[in-house]
């Protein structure tokens, strides 16, 4: 069946390091991924998306890379921030369904 | 421009009681989304609706599970007689009609509502 997974469940960065996480994807048909970050009580909030057109995007201190052959999405965040601790999700849609499907998630914790 | 705004943002409930969240969605948005997590779990589509129909109920359970969205007023999920299963963060998500991601638009999600069945 469908699934998005995360390699890892929790990772604890240094202030300022730079945090990469991944997320692996099973369905082949998903052509549109979105990252999330969510924070303590709070609803999902977007950070960045990426098509299956494209391997590599970037923001604001964010890169998202995709590796459609090995299905497989990574977050990059550079320079972390006492800020950007939270729970990333990545989260999945192929074209047609107005649903999205979200990993498990991964809790990034920064320390001082 | 207020958010997606849902509420009550936390909800306690006694098992076999009702269960009714509201969702107003951003002005201007006439697709709402629900989705339900679990403790320490990504998030579970439910139920999608444009005003006055539903669109895709495919995450929905088939028993106690309920979604409208009127032409006037939020959107409700209701669940009938709670179990202690149903405790969970349901989550609403809101978007331009509809969510085009050729667009670049995007879904934005309320703050949850908190359900805890005792």
């Amino acid at each position: 069946g469908e699934s998005v997974g995360l390699h890892l469940p929790t990772l604890s960065v240094q202030e300022g390091d730079n945090s990469i996480i991944n997320c692996a994807y099973s369905n082949s048909a998903s052509d549109y991924f979105i990252w999330y970050k969510q924070e303590s009580g709070k609803g999902p909030q977007f950070i960045i998306d990426i098509r299956s057109n494209m391997d590599k995007r970037q923001g604001q201190r964010v890169t998202v890379l995709l590796n459609k052959t090995v299905k497989h999405l990574s977050l990059q965040i550079a320079a972390t921030q006492p800020g950007d601790s939270a729970v990333y999700f990545c989260a999945e849609n192929r074209e047609g369904a107005q649903k999205l499907v979200f990993g498990q998630g991964t809790r990034l914790t920064i320390n001082p | 421009n207020a958010g997606v705004m849902q509420n009550p943002r936390h909800l306690v409930r006694r098992r076999g009681q009702e269960a009714r969240l509201r969702c107003s969605p951003m002005k201007g948005h006439s697709h709402v989304y629900w989705y339900r997590q679990l403790p320490e779990e990504g998030l579970k589509f439910m139920v999608y609706l444009q005003k006055e129909n539903i669109i895709d109920e495919s995450g929905m359970p088939k028993e106690r599970f309920s979604a409208e969205f009127p032409k006037e007023g939020p959107s409700i999920l209701r669940i009938q007689q709670v179990v202690r299963g149903d405790s969970a963060a349901y989550f609403c998500a809101s978007s331009p009609p509809p969510w085009d991601r050729v667009m670049n638009t995007e879904a934005f999600f309320g703050q949850g509502t908190r359900l805890t069945v005792v």
